[in-house]
């Protein structure tokens, strides 16, 4: 059974990056047919996916158009874990964030617990 | 991008009576479609994939219909703990995966 624990801060200034990290258990970040994800929910924005990694012979990014010039997906395969780094955040980036494995196909299961972040000074 | 939307917003059903919950999108995305449930405080649970295939250890009062840009999530019989948000997806037009707006199903 796939689980994922998601850790880091609940609260970031603005301007400051926020950074979340998703531990994987029951599956490995450089799985040949898994790909990781961060997705984040909020009243205003809804679910609104942020951006992928996955392994195919070498490392594969994505990231959704909204935030692609500030956000870096990262594996590590060390800790079989992926982060999540958003530059430059804004108070519009306040939402719960999510990870969330696709496997196959493109839909998401299982998520992680989702953290809120906060953006406020 | 595509845009999903959902219908009703809201919808109210008494315990077991059925729900049917509606989900279109802006251009054909064929059967690439998934819904989830929502409850308060969790994450997204994957409910249908594939626009009709139940998703490992999801109960038979829950099927999925539906292809290019009109699907259907009906709950046959609603027990208790049916009530909550459902979201429709779509991942064949992508980057983005896209999602519904939501349709939160309550008591009535």
């Amino acid at each position: 059974q796939v689980q994922l624990q998601q850790s880091g801060p609940g609260l970031v200034k603005p301007s400051q990056t926020l950074s979340l990290t998703c531990a994987i258990s029951g599956d490995i970040v450089s799985s040949n047919t898994a790909a990781w994800n961060w997705i984040r929910q909020s009243p205003s924005r809804g679910l609104e996916w942020l951006g992928r990694t996955y392994y195919r012979s070498k490392w594969y990014y994505d990231y959704a158009p909204s935030v692609k010039s500030r956000i870096a997906v990262t594996p590590d395969t060390s800790k079989n874990q992926f982060s999540l780094q958003l530059n430059s955040v804004t108070p519009e980036d306040t939402a719960v964030y999510y990870c969330a494995r696709a496997n196959i196909g493109n839909w998401f299961d299982p998520w992680g617990q989702g953290t809120l972040v906060t953006v406020s000074s | 991008e595509t845009v999903m939307t959902q219908s009703p917003a809201t919808l109210s059903v008494s315990p077991g009576e059925r729900a049917t919950l509606s989900c279109r999108a802006s251009q054909s995305v064929n059967n690439y479609l998934a819904w989830y449930q929502q409850k308060p405080g969790q994450a997204p649970r994957l409910l249908i994939y594939g626009a009709s295939t139940r998703a490992t250890g999801i109960p038979a009062r829950f099927s999925g219909s539906g292809s290019g840009t009109e699907f259907t999530l009906t709950i046959s019989s609603l027990q208790s703990e049916d009530f909550a948000v459902y979201y429709c997806q779509q991942y064949i037009n992508w980057p983005p995966p896209t999602f519904g707006q939501g349709t939160s199903l309550e008591i009535k």
